[in-house]
């Protein structure tokens, strides 16, 4: 079946500019993460989802920095006022159980703030 | 001093060598493994997951997992060109209802 996807895969924003990445995790997951991964460094943490329940949050760098899930399937992060230190690339990931460990990943977006 | 340590490399190899990946961890805690592969401007793609200490062989690709030490590796035998790209080991305490703490990444370049 079709894997998580994201969108769009590029972004660019004016430093200042609000920006919305979309995450369609794979049909049935009941988990699904976000995370942050810059220019030569592993993917870090920013928020998890249990089904439409936001539970861990505690990765997101400021307040900037807000994520939806609404009915459990699609997420929207979401980013106000972007900075240039927000520049990286954005990774959804989706698992099938909150007991399963397996995470398969997006292509992520590309956010590049100028 | 960061939870997982990995070193980035970069990796140079001849094709058909045997590669040796690993990470060290400082959390006693973790107790789920993983390896992902990422290809440059792709999304990480899972490629061996281990739970607590021991071994586990897929194709040409063997993980282990010494908890004792707080070291995991990744062995790739008969290596390929399409083995070329970036591995990730990344790990977590509660499996999947929890988030995964990543290794910075190795840069691994296979030589036809």
């Amino acid at each position: 079946g079709a894997g998580v996807s994201q969108s769009p895969r590029y972004k660019v924003a004016k430093r200042g500019q609000d920006v919305a990445l979309r995450c369609d995790p794979i049909s049935g997951h009941v988990s699904l993460f976000w995370y942050q991964q810059a220019l030569g460094q592993g993917p870090e943490f920013l928020t998890y989802f249990q089904n439409e329940a936001q539970l861990d949050k505690s990765g997101l760098p400021s307040d900037r920095f807000f994520a939806e899930r609404p009915e459990g399937s699609v997420s929207t992060l979401k980013i106000q006022r972007t900075q240039q230190e927000d520049s990286a690339v954005y990774l959804c990931a989706s698992s099938l159980t909150y007991g399963a460990s397996e995470q398969y990943f997006g292509p992520g977006t590309r956010l590049t703030v100028t | 001093q960061k939870e997982v340590e990995q070193d980035p490399g970069p990796l140079s190899v001849p094709e058909g060598a045997i590669v040796s990946l690993n990470c060290t961890y400082s959390n006693s805690a973790f107790q789920y493994f993983m390896w992902y592969r990422q290809y440059s401007r792709k999304g990480p793609e899972l490629l061996m997951y281990t739970y607590s200490s021991g071994n586990k062989e897929d194709g040409r690709f063997t993980a282990q997992v010494d908890k004792s030490s707080k070291y995991i590796s990744l062995f790739i035998r008969d290596s390929q060109p399409s083995d070329s790209a970036t591995y990730l080991c990344a790990m977590s305490a509660q499996g999947g209802s929890e988030k995964l703490v990543f290794g910075k990444g190795t840069k691994l370049t296979v030589n036809p």
